[in-house]
């Protein structure tokens, strides 16, 4: 059974339109990451929620924004995607923020921008 | 500064071949937390295994094994007898107290039949 889902799986944006990539989890966990992944480059943190406080890791553009409506639920908006937004884009979940909170990951969202 | 180096960009191998992928860290925390995850083709990350700083017992899951030494900091990750479906992206991570994750820049490996 799917505990994080990602959708779409595959997204096509134009340069700066505006983008939305949805996360959902089952797992009643209390935080939710989102993660930047570049082509043969490790993920990259881009800010994370715990319940409804938002944390932005420092050198996060802000051009990236989310929202969290309620606990099953995490969005990720692109405000004006550039061609270097192109990226697998991961979701992911823990219970915590703990260093024992293991983070369950989604299958990602390929965006690419033309 | 990098945190986790993984040096190893790709590693092919044949099938039933033992592999060992490397992993060295640098953290001046005495309390920190390691992990490797598994990214196949299909794109998210598998969780294999966390290991805190004050463990250095090695571990065995199978065909896994990590051996933990904080003498080189090192935790690397072997597979014993190889299979087609190991082939994936392998990433080390560290964590340190109440920081993200953060990862190496990953191994891939590839098993041939």
């Amino acid at each position: 059974d799917a505990m994080v889902i990602q959708n779409p799986r595959y997204q096509v944006t134009q340069f700066g339109k505006p983008v939305t990539l949805s996360c959902s989890q089952t797992l009643n966990h209390n935080v939710m990451y989102w993660y930047q992944q570049k082509s043969s480059q490790a993920p990259k943190l881009l800010f994370h929620y715990y319940d409804k406080d938002f944390n932005n890791e420092a050198d996060t553009p802000d051009n990236f924004q989310s929202r969290r409506p309620n606990t099953s639920f995490c969005f990720l908006d692109i405000r004006s995607p550039g061609l270097g937004d192109a990226a697998m884009y991961l979701c992911a979940t823990s219970r915590g923020t703990g260093n024992l909170d293991e983070q369950y990951f989604g299958p990602g969202t390929r965006l690419t921008v033309t | 500064a990098q945190k986790v180096t993984q040096a190893q960009t790709e590693i092919s191998v044949v099938e039933k071949e033992d592999v060992t992928l490397d992993c060295v860290y640098e953290t001046r925390d005495t309390t920190y937390y390691l992990f490797w995850y598994k990214q196949p083709p299909s794109g998210e990350l598998v969780f294999l295994i966390r290991r805190n700083s004050f463990d250095e017992q090695n571990e065995i899951s199978g065909r896994y094994s990590w051996n933990f030494q904080k003498s080189t900091s090192s935790f690397n990750f072997t597979i014993t007898a190889s299979q087609v479906v190991d082939s994936a992206v392998y990433f080390c991570a560290l964590s340190e107290i109440g920081t993200a994750l953060i990862f190496g820049k990953g191994t891939t490996l590839s098993v041939s039949s």
